[in-house]
């Protein structure tokens, strides 16, 4: 996999945007980022999924530079249920099983 | 639709047991994972099933753990003599081929 680094936590109040980085500087042209979230004792639940331009969807937006070297996941409206893990992955596309490799990922807190 | 279902959620062995933990994938994925959780820790890859074929097991730690899928739906992850060191939750995800990965809740496995 492509090797993303992310801060080990971070800390938003409620109702502010919560501004998640990851960089990933080592990206091919054709690999994806992915964002997971893990909340306590549940599975990992996909966010949203880029190749280059930026996406959005109910659960988030996802901002990827020109060069590709680094993605921002944003939380428009944090809210406490949004405490959790956050994973940016981005699988080896010529891997058979699509693998995913999660690193440490960033704890978020939200905070009231 | 239903997600992703495990079963047991939580199981207690006495160290050399056997154990066998089941997954149940979203209808029509094709394509299912297992994972390992170790507290305070990313999921790590385990094995990974394309229909009824597993084509990918190099992350299965020892012989010891062996996975299924004989009708290409139902997955198990049997564990033999469990050890102390395989405490850990067990992750299992499908996804409808090359896409996006949906866990289960995982189960919780606690040797003793």
């Amino acid at each position: 996999d492509a090797k993303t680094t992310q801060p080990p936590s971070m800390d938003c109040a409620e109702g502010r945007a919560a501004n998640l980085p990851c960089n990933h500087s080592t990206i091919s042209g054709n690999e994806y980022v992915y964002w997971y979230r893990q909340i306590h004792s549940q599975g990992p639940q996909y966010i949203i999924h880029g190749l280059k331009n930026n996406e959005t969807n109910e659960m988030a937006s996802l901002i990827i530079t020109e060069d590709r070297k680094s993605s921002t996941l944003i939380l428009p409206h944090a809210t406490l249920r949004d405490t959790a893990v956050y994973y940016c992955i981005v699988p080896r596309p010529e891997n058979y099983g699509q693998n995913f490799v999660f690193g440490p990922g960033t704890r978020l807190s939200v905070l009231p | 639709g239903a997600g992703v279902s495990q079963s047991p959620r939580y199981k207690v062995a006495k160290r050399g047991q056997d154990v066998a933990l089941r997954c149940d994938p979203i209808s029509g994925h094709v394509s299912l994972f297992w994972y390992q959780q170790a507290l305070g820790q990313g999921p790590e890859f385990l094995t990974y099933f394309q229909n009824e074929a597993q084509l990918d097991k190099s992350g299965l730690p020892s012989d010891r753990f062996f996975a299924e899928r004989p009708e290409g739906s139902v997955s198990t992850l049997k564990i033999q003599r469990t050890q102390q060191e395989d405490s850990a939750v067990y992750l299992c995800a499908s996804s409808l081929g090359r896409a996006e990965q949906y866990f289960g809740p995982g189960t919780r496995l606690t040797v003793t």
